[in-house]
């Protein structure tokens, strides 16, 4: 099976614009995880979903977005970015619901706020 | 608040030899799991290893073995026979199986392998 996998690779965007970013998980797997990266905090979530349904949410302001379709993609959107939203941002799937289980990340989305 | 510390910034250790990274944390829960990551250079993040908390017997995958002590809070990675493909940076991470299900890491441990 093909892994999980994040488009773009890399980012580059200014203070103040959006960005929408996006994940496709592996095939099967219904739920899909979002993680923030930052040298100083950290790895962090920021939300999950599972069955186009937002089910968990991290401590991020409300810029911070997404969604789920029906085939298990997913997008994450930051609106008004600021130079603190620079980070690695990384996008899991994991194949079965809730109480498992292993996540199964994909290789980010490198994204730089000037 | 479920906390995971990992106290050792940095690691190294010599191609072939073994090396324990550690990894304590902090729940209420009695139900969960934990977990090894390892993010090479290359930002891929692997899962290494799991374990569940309701199992006394320790995991293992090949070279990765972890120490397992539910009542100290405290979930060790061991690798074995050190190998140049080992450098990365590890996480320990925790997940609880009712309620979020999120992910909640460490700060990670870069692990340097000399030749």
């Amino acid at each position: 099976k093909a892994g999980v996998t994040q488009t773009p690779r890399y980012l580059i965007k200014t203070r103040g614009q959006q960005v929408t970013l996006s994940c496709s998980p592996i095939s099967g797997h219904r739920s899909v995880s979002w993680y923030q990266q930052t040298p100083g905090q950290g790895l962090q979530f920021l939300f999950e979903y599972f069955s186009e349904t937002q089910r968990n949410k991290g401590n991020f302001p409300g810029r911070f977005s997404g969604r789920q379709f029906s085939n298990s993609r997913s997008e994450m959107n930051v609106s008004t970015l600021e130079l603190g939203d620079s980070a690695l941002y990384l996008c899991a799937s994991s194949p079965v619901e809730r109480g498992t289980n292993e996540q199964y990340f994909g290789p980010g989305t490198r994204l730089t706020v000037t | 608040a479920q906390t995971v510390t990992q106290s050792q910034p940095e690691m190294s250790v010599q191609e072939a030899e073994t090396v324990t990274l550690s990894c304590t944390y902090d729940t209420s829960e009695s139900d969960y799991y934990l977990f090894w990551y390892k993010q090479p250079p290359s930002r891929q993040m692997i899962l290494v290893i799991r374990q569940e908390a309701y199992k006394q017997q320790n995991a293992t995958e090949n070279r990765f073995s972890v120490n397992f002590q539910k009542a100290a809070k405290s979930f060790s990675l061991k690798i074995s026979d050190s190998q140049l493909g080992d450098a990365a940076m590890y996480f320990c991470a925790y997940i609880i199986i009712q309620g979020a299900q999120k992910l909640v890491f460490g700060q990670g441990t870069r692990l340097t392998i000399n030749p």
